[in-house]
């Protein structure tokens, strides 16, 4: 079955960085574009970053742009956020998610960003 | 950018009653070229990701019961569960992935009365 799997997360000061990754099984990760999404402590989903099948593509919300950065490793089935210069109000679980629409997800990866 | 914006916030239904949620875009979300709307509606339980119940805004996801349905087309969207169950004690997103930034609702939250 298909899993995805978030690690990277943890405790980061504002302005320090950090680098999610999310493993993929079970689907044809080179085949299926990609997605980050976030969920700020009881509150609602925001999307964040979407990569395209074949990494060529690639789009932000404005809320990151120009401080996160999505990639992917098709041979590793890997797909990869990296955050700069953080801020409070990146405080989240991120999800990796399959699609659009977004069918698959994983469970997540609390970043905490605190001084 | 995309707003998308849910009514009701909140809502209480009876078990065994029907439950209808509402999402309207800033701007339409069907496609032209293929006559289809990108838009899906995730169900999220507490403590878990989100699940996708139903996408092209009226299309169930294989596995999702068939008290979920979806309709409507352009800008104006509704979830119906057609016989509230416990196990459907959620918060429900719509999301459109018509453009990017792609966007979500703020989020209904379902209970029952």
């Amino acid at each position: 079955q298909v899993q995805l799997v978030e690690s990277g997360g943890g405790v980061v000061q504002p302005g320090r960085s950090l680098r999610l990754s999310c493993a993929a099984s079970g689907l044809t990760f080179s085949s299926s574009g990609m997605h980050w999404v976030r969920q700020a402590p009881g509150k609602g989903l925001e999307w964040v970053a979407v990569v395209s099948y074949d990494g060529s593509d690639k789009f932000y919300a404005d809320s990151v742009k120009g401080r996160f950065a999505i990639s992917r490793d098709n041979s590793r089935n890997t797909l990869y956020l990296q955050m700069n210069s953080l801020r409070l109000e990146d405080t989240a679980v991120y999800y990796c998610a399959k699609g659009p629409p977004l069918d698959y997800w994983g469970q997540g990866t609390l970043v905490t960003v605190s001084s | 950018d995309i707003v998308m914006t849910q009514s009701p916030d909140s809502l209480a239904v009876s078990l065994g009653e029907r439950a209808t949620i509402n999402c309207q875009s800033s701007q339409t979300i069907l496609y032209s070229s293929d006559n289809k709307n990108y838009l899906a509606w995730y169900q999220q339980k507490p403590g878990q990701p989100p699940k996708l119940l139903i996408y092209w805004a009226s299309t169930r996801e294989s596995g999702v019961p068939d008290r979920f349905s979806g309709s409507g087309s352009g800008t104006d969207f509704t979830l119906t569960i057609s016989s509230l169950q416990a196990e459907d004690v959620a918060v429900y997103y719509c999301h459109q992935y018509y453009i990017t930034p792609q966007t979500f609702g703020q989020g209904t939250r379902v209970e029952i009365k």
